[in-house]
């Protein structure tokens, strides 16, 4: 069964960094397309990042050159790096799989002094 | 960049009613689209893709249908469990991967 788990979530000052992980199983993380969708609190649906199975990386404008994906294939594991951050990126993140048929239950990041 | 609009933004119905929900595209996208549905607290949940394609698992009374620029998603007898949001989404190999802004649907 396919199952995907964000962590590493929390409370963070404008200006710092978090790195949000989400641990896969069921499937070869390395193998899909992975990617990140956020949503602010009481908001929409947001497309953050994506990592292709070949390695490629893309970034919505909003994130783009303070977010950063990654992968570990020897942990299965999807991350996201989020740097120099501001109140604007206080959201539930979420990561889902090739097909957008499997998500995570989220994570919340918080942005506030 | 492709933007997405959705109509309505909400819509208050009864059990057993007939939902049709609309995006339209500001390009022509193919069937390159998804739909989700959303409740409270829960990560969203594919529904459709392909713009006609039923997920596996999905109840058969949603339905989505179109191609281009205009995309509906229609739900024949509306069940207590489909009170959601639900969202529109290009679906191309390459991003962004831009959502709609989400139709609101609760009990009237």
């Amino acid at each position: 069964e396919v199952q995907l788990v964000e962590s590493g979530g929390g409370l963070v000052q404008p200006g710092g960094s978090l790195r949000v992980s989400c641990a896969a199983s069921g499937f070869t993380v390395s193998s899909n397309f992975m990617t990140w969708v956020r949503q602010a609190p009481g908001k929409g649906l947001e497309w953050v990042s994506v990592i292709y199975s070949g390695g490629s990386t893309y970034y919505a404008d909003s994130v783009k050159g303070r977010f950063t994906i990654s992968r570990d294939n020897s942990k299965n594991t999807l991350y996201l790096q989020l740097n120099s951050l501001r109140v604007e990126d206080t959201a539930v993140y979420y990561c889902a799989t090739a097909g957008w048929g499997h998500w995570g239950q989220g994570t919340l990041v918080t942005v506030s002094s | 960049d492709i933007q997405m609009t959705q109509s309505p933004s909400s819509l208050s119905a009864s059990v057993g009613d007939r939902v049709t929900i609309t995006c339209r595209t500001s390009q022509d996208i193919s069937t390159f689209l998804n739909w989700y549905q959303q409740k409270p607290g829960k990560a969203p949940k594919l529904l459709i893709y392909g713009a006609s394609n039923l997920q596996s698992g999905v109840p058969s009374r949603f339905s989505g249908s179109g191609s281009g620029t205009d995309f509906t998603l229609t739900i024949t007898s509306l069940q207590p469990a489909d009170f959601a949001t639900y969202y529109c989404q290009y679906s191309y190999s390459t991003p962004p991967f831009t959502f709609g802004p989400g139709t609101k649907v609760d009990i009237k």
